[in-house]
């Protein structure tokens, strides 16, 4: 049973549009992690945030705990963002569970 | 990645054959996951390190077995491989406040 859902699967757009990924989850949390996968397979971590808004370059997250979900924001779209997006949920004795991933490519 | 190194990268190995995959971090992380990614699904737990000799199942755990005899190792062993157990796996760490880190992964494939 996965615990975390994401939405959408599969994402294409144009260059420079503005993208929204969205996490939700069933279970309250201690924190959510947002994550990157190119490619070449390497994951990163690119915010972890348990309340409120977090920004980083074009990138912006955001989370809501009443209603369990948080957006993951990338503001003038470069194909350089192609990747896979991951949401993590923490929870005690820093347990995560995985969203499947956002696969979003971005054209030219 | 940085700080963290599994190996082997890749590996291809036979059916019913023990293999063991390493994870070595140099951050002195106290929490240390094995994960397998598939197709499909997420990132799912298989064993994880709350410390030298502590260790404990994940979700995926039959199939494998776990050591951590130092902080910094921690090795994953599949007792014998199985086409099933073909997969990349990621090691990662976790330290304070829910620093997460992972291993650029391994890709095994069992034939």
């Amino acid at each position: 049973k996965n615990e975390v859902e994401q939405s959408p699967q599969n994402l294409t757009a144009q260059e420079g549009e503005f993208i929204t990924i969205n996490c939700s989850y069933s279970v309250g949390i201690s924190a959510l992690h947002w994550l990157q996968q190119h490619p070449g397979g390497g994951i990163v971590s690119l915010f972890m945030l348990s309340s409120g808004k977090k920004k980083h370059g074009r990138l912006i997250a955001t989370i809501n705990i009443q209603e369990k979900h948080s957006s993951l924001h990338i503001t003038a779209s470069h194909p350089r963002d192609s990747a896979v997006y991951i949401c993590a949920k923490i929870f005690t004795g820093n347990q995560f569970y995985f969203g499947t991933g956002t696969s979003l490519t971005v054209i030219p | 990645d940085a700080g963290i190194t599994q190996s082997p990268r890749h590996k291809v190995t036979e059916t019913g054959t023990p293999v063991t995959l390493r994870c070595h971090q140099t951050e002195n992380h106290r929490y240390m996951y094995w994960y397998r990614q598939d197709p499909g699904h997420g990132l799912r737990l298989i064993h994880y390190s709350y410390g030298v000799k502590d260790t404990d199942k994940g979700e995926v755990s039959d199939g494998y077995s776990v050591s951590r005899s130092k902080t910094e190792d921690f090795l994953l062993t599949l007792e014998s491989a199985t086409s099933s157990q073909t997969s990349v796996y990621f090691c990662a760490t976790a330290g304070q406040n829910y620093g997460y880190t992972f291993g650029s992964g391994t890709r095994l494939t069992v034939v």
